[in-house]
């Protein structure tokens, strides 16, 4: 029982690159979610995804897309990487839509934007 | 702009003292509350959730909720060094909502 997995853990980009950040449960959860974390900011939510064909912007899309591509996978693509994105990205899940559950986060992927 | 405050700290305890955290919130509509601990290079990990006003009490954890006055607090009895990290506070937005706001928590040390 993996919970939420993160694929990778760590990445380094060159400007205007892109890449793809998987994230997988097998908790049979209905929504999941893309967060970022700063130093000093806070976890911000990028986008999430209240059900499985259903994704929403959240307070910092800007330079994301997302694809829920079933119940338990939900990929965040950067499509041209600014160093402004340098951050942690957690991925998290909870048992139904509504913020009455708490999250259950995955590890989270470093990347660096060079 | 809703928002939840945490003080940054350090919060320095002794080992075996009590740990305060607190955590205020501008929506007077926020129903559900959440304290995660994140130990440093690791992901946040769920400790207490709380939605009434009271005191819920889980192990050496209680969580305290003051909705008159937009208040929820951590209070962590017998701290031990392994409780040193930060303490992030979570409230929704408002009924029906899918979203949560974060705090910048609040980095507790405990000393041996």
């Amino acid at each position: 029982n993996a919970g939420v997995t993160q694929t990778p853990k760590f990445q380094v980009l060159k400007t205007g690159q892109s890449m793809t950040l998987q994230c997988a449960q097998d908790m049979n959860h209905n929504s999941m979610y893309w967060y970022r974390q700063d130093p000093g900011m806070g976890l911000r939510l990028i986008y999430y995804s209240a059900s499985e064909g259903t994704t929403d912007k959240g307070e910092v899309p800007n330079g994301y897309n997302v694809s829920r591509l079933n119940k338990r996978e939900f990929s965040l693509r950067l499509e041209s990487a600014a160093p402004s994105q340098t951050s942690v990205y957690f991925c998290a899940t909870s048992p139904t839509g509504g913020a009455v559950y708490g999250y259950t986060f995955g590890s989270g992927t470093r990347l660096t934007v060079v | 702009q809703k928002e939840v405050e945490q003080n940054s700290g350090p919060l320095s305890v002794p080992e075996g003292a009590i740990a305060s955290l607190n955590c205020t919130y501008s929506d007077r509509g926020s129903q559900s509350f959440f304290w995660y601990r994140q130990y440093s290079g690791k992901s946040p990990e769920l400790i207490m959730s709380i939605y009434s006003n009271g005191d819920k009490e889980d192990g050496r954890f209680t969580a305290q909720l003051n909705k008159a006055s937009q208040y929820v607090s951590l209070l962590i009895r017998d701290s031990q060094p392994s409780d040193s990290a930060t303490y992030l506070c979570a409230v929704n937005m408002g009924a029906g909502t899918y979203k949560y706001i974060f705090g910048t928590g609040t980095r507790l040390k405990v000393l041996a």
